[in-house]
């Protein structure tokens, strides 16, 4: 158990639909990081926030769309994705000044 | 910005046997390399890393040692065994101060392990 969960384990969603992916630590980290992790490529930095203010966002599409109410919750919400979305989604949290990063199990998210 | 190659991409051992994964990594004011281990259906998990202060360090039959003059640092595993097979990543990151460690990893390793 890493102390990061990630809800919905497993989503398939249509072009046209919208949907959440939540991401919760539970061990009072102050960074959170979104990866996207892609068949025979590198994980790929998407969203980094500390102190829930957003601090990079790397050449991300606008249909991706993250938020950060809080040090503990992280969300990536999504609308009129493509189906080359499809990969598995990696939330991570870490201290402020650490490279150490704790990540959660991912959704498998498939785009129809 | 910092490119952090990994080999091989794949890797079959037999059991007992030692496996060594090496990655490069091209930015010089990079100080902090963890390795990371991912098994089906899980996300990575970190296993050991290193600081650049430092040269070789060993937990059990892992061990992670690195050449800052060469940007090279490597995985050694001894004694694999049926449940080291996973993915292994390599990363590279410039940890410390007001940074917070945004890491860079390699493409990763398919570790298969044969009993």
């Amino acid at each position: 158990e890493t102390g990061v969960t990630q809800t919905p384990r497993h989503l398939v969603m249509g072009m046209t639909n919208k949907k959440s992916l939540k991401c919760e630590q539970h061990l009072g980290h102050n960074a959170m990081y979104w990866y996207k992790q892609s068949a025979k490529k590198p994980l790929e930095l998407m969203f980094v926030y500390n102190f829930k203010e957003q601090t990079e966002n790397n050449s991300v599409p606008s249909r991706f769309s993250p938020e950060c109410p809080n040090s503990s919750h992280l969300f990536l919400h999504l609308h009129t994705l493509q189906p080359e979305d499809s990969a598995l989604y990696l939330c991570a949290s870490s201290q402020e000044e650490g490279g150490e990063q704790f990540f959660g199990p991912g959704t498998r998210l498939t785009v129809l | 910005g910092e490119n952090v190659e990994q080999h091989p991409s794949t890797l079959s051992v037999q059991e007992g046997d030692s496996a060594v994964i090496k990655c490069t990594y091209s930015d010089s004011a990079s100080n902090y390399f963890p390795w990371y281990k991912q098994e089906l259906g899980k996300g990575p998990q970190l296993i050991i890393d290193i600081r650049s202060n430092v040269g070789e360090k060993k937990d059990q039959r892992i061990a992670v040692t690195l050449n800052k003059t060469a940007k090279h640092f490597s995985l050694h595993i001894t004694e694999t065994q049926p449940e080291d097979s996973a993915v292994y990543f390599c990363a590279a990151s410039r940890a410390g101060g007001t940074s917070y460690g945004k890491l860079t990893f390699g493409q990763g390793t398919i570790l298969t392990v044969h009993p």
